[in-house]
This record gives C-alpha cells, sequence and structure tokens, in this order.
C-alpha cells in the first residue's frame, strides 16, 4: 500500500496526558499537513511542511501542540497535556506542489484514514 | 469567518438521478477549487477539481461548475448511484497563498435504491 498512514487509529487518553500521532506520507510528495476534524465540520488546517521545514502554523495550533517532519520523511504531531477540547479527528495528508503562472498551488491532497483522539 | 460553505448539511437522491452539491465561497481571491468524497472511519479522497480559468470539469459521473460572479460552485452527479452515499467537501486554495486548502462543512449524500 502506497497510500497516506497514520497510527494509531484510534487513541483514548486521560485529560492532561500526552499524545503523539505519526504520519507517513507518500513518498514522492513533497508537502505534508495535518489537519483537524470536529463532528460535521470539514477538516481545518493546523499546519504543513515543504520537505522538513514547517512553513505555516495555523492559530488552532496552541503551544501544547507540536509537530515535526524530520528528514523530511514521516511527521509527527504531539499534543501535550490534553483537554477534552482536543478530541477530534487528526488528519495527515500529502501533496506534491505544483506551479501556475508563477504562482504556486498545495496540489490534490492524499488524506490518510485520520487518527481519532478521544480525551476522557 | 466561513470562508468556503456549504449550506445544505444533507441531499436525499433517488437511485438514477441527478444529485446537485453546492459551495459558495467569500475570498475572491480562491482560484483553484476540489472536491472531496468521504466515507466513515475513512479520510477524505479526491473526486474533482476545477481551476478559475474554467467554467466546467467534468470526469465520468462528476462534473463541476464554477460561477466566479456568484462565487459558487456545484457538484452534479449522474446518474446517482447508492455507492455515491458519503460526506462531499468542497475546498478551495489560491496562487499568493497556496499552502492549504480551506474546506467547506460537508454535505451529506443519500442515494436511496
Amino acid at each position: 500500500d502506497t497510500g497516506v498512514s497514520q497510527d494509531p487509529r484510534h487513541k483514548i487518553t486521560k485529560r492532561g496526558q500526552n499524545v503523539t500521532f505519526r504520519c507517513d506520507p507518500i513518498s514522492e510528495h513533497n508537502r505534508l499537513y495535518w489537519y483537524r476534524q470536529t463532528l460535521g465540520q470539514g477538516p481545518e488546517f493546523l499546519t504543513y511542511f515543504q520537505n522538513e521545514a514547517q512553513l505555516e502554523k495555523s492559530r488552532l495550533l496552541s503551544d501544547r501542540f507540536s509537530a515535526e517532519r524530520p528528514k523530511g520523511s514521516f511527521s509527527t504531531l504531539e499534543i501535550q497535556r490534553t483537554e477534552q477540547g482536543d478530541s477530534a479527528m487528526y488528519l495527515c495528508a500529502s501533496s506534491l506542489e505544483f506551479g501556475r503562472g508563477g504562482l504556486t498551488y498545495p496540489g490534490e491532497l492524499f488524506f490518510g484514514e485520520g487518527s481519532r483522539l478521544t480525551v476522557l | 469567518d466561513q470562508q468556503v460553505k456549504q449550506n445544505s448539511p444533507s441531499l436525499s437522491v433517488q437511485e438514477g438521478r441527478i444529485s446537485i452539491l453546492n459551495c459558495d465561497y467569500t475570498n475572491s481571491m480562491f482560484d483553484y477549487f476540489l472536491w472531496y468524497k468521504k466515507y466513515p472511519a475513512e479520510g477524505p479522497t479526491f473526486l474533482i477539481s476545477i481551476s478559475s480559468i474554467k467554467d466546467k470539469n467534468e470526469d465520468g459521473r462528476f462534473t463541476v461548475f464554477l460561477n466566479k460572479s456568484a462565487k459558487h460552485l456545484s457538484l452534479h452527479i449522474v446518474p446517482s448511484q447508492p455507492g455515491d452515499s458519503a460526506v462531499y467537501f468542497c475546498a478551495a486554495s489560491h496562487g499568493n497563498a497556496g499552502n492549504m486548502l480551506t474546506f467547506g462543512g460537508g454535505t451529506r449524500l443519500m442515494v436511496k435504491p
């Protein structure tokens, strides 16, 4: 399977604990994104990497959240001191950017199956 | 402020008929639009895209229409099949900030046999 994979698929934790999610993107993709989705809502952008550089972070990403992409391959998203409001599906996606007319577009995002976090 | 809106949370259609899913956007800078489909317990999967230089793009049973003056796009599925039952998200981006896609809230499509 050469798609985007995420681990774990489901994590149940107690409030105040730390959790870490891993994402393995499609190998030839240079961009990696983290999105969060809550019930009844569309995916909300959290952060993205171009190769190993984290180039943008949403204001949704509080200082309890940290993401890394060492060596431009897999990525981890860590949430420290989890709160009940962190309960959501965390989606990872990768893409190959394309350019047109001197501008750069993210391209088609390929999503993983998501990691569902439940904070009790 | 929601820049991409899908005002119909759900839509029910008979098998074989046309499904029309709508999406409105407010950011006039958006110039690249996509539709994604999502089944339960799976991540969204890409369906079809359109850039602002076009007003229509077709791929098999799926056609996306873009009305830039109205800041509106729609996805037509003809004929609808029970396997099309899923949540559909529209998404948008623009080249000046081509870092991410902004998604709408989704429309749940139910195709009845």
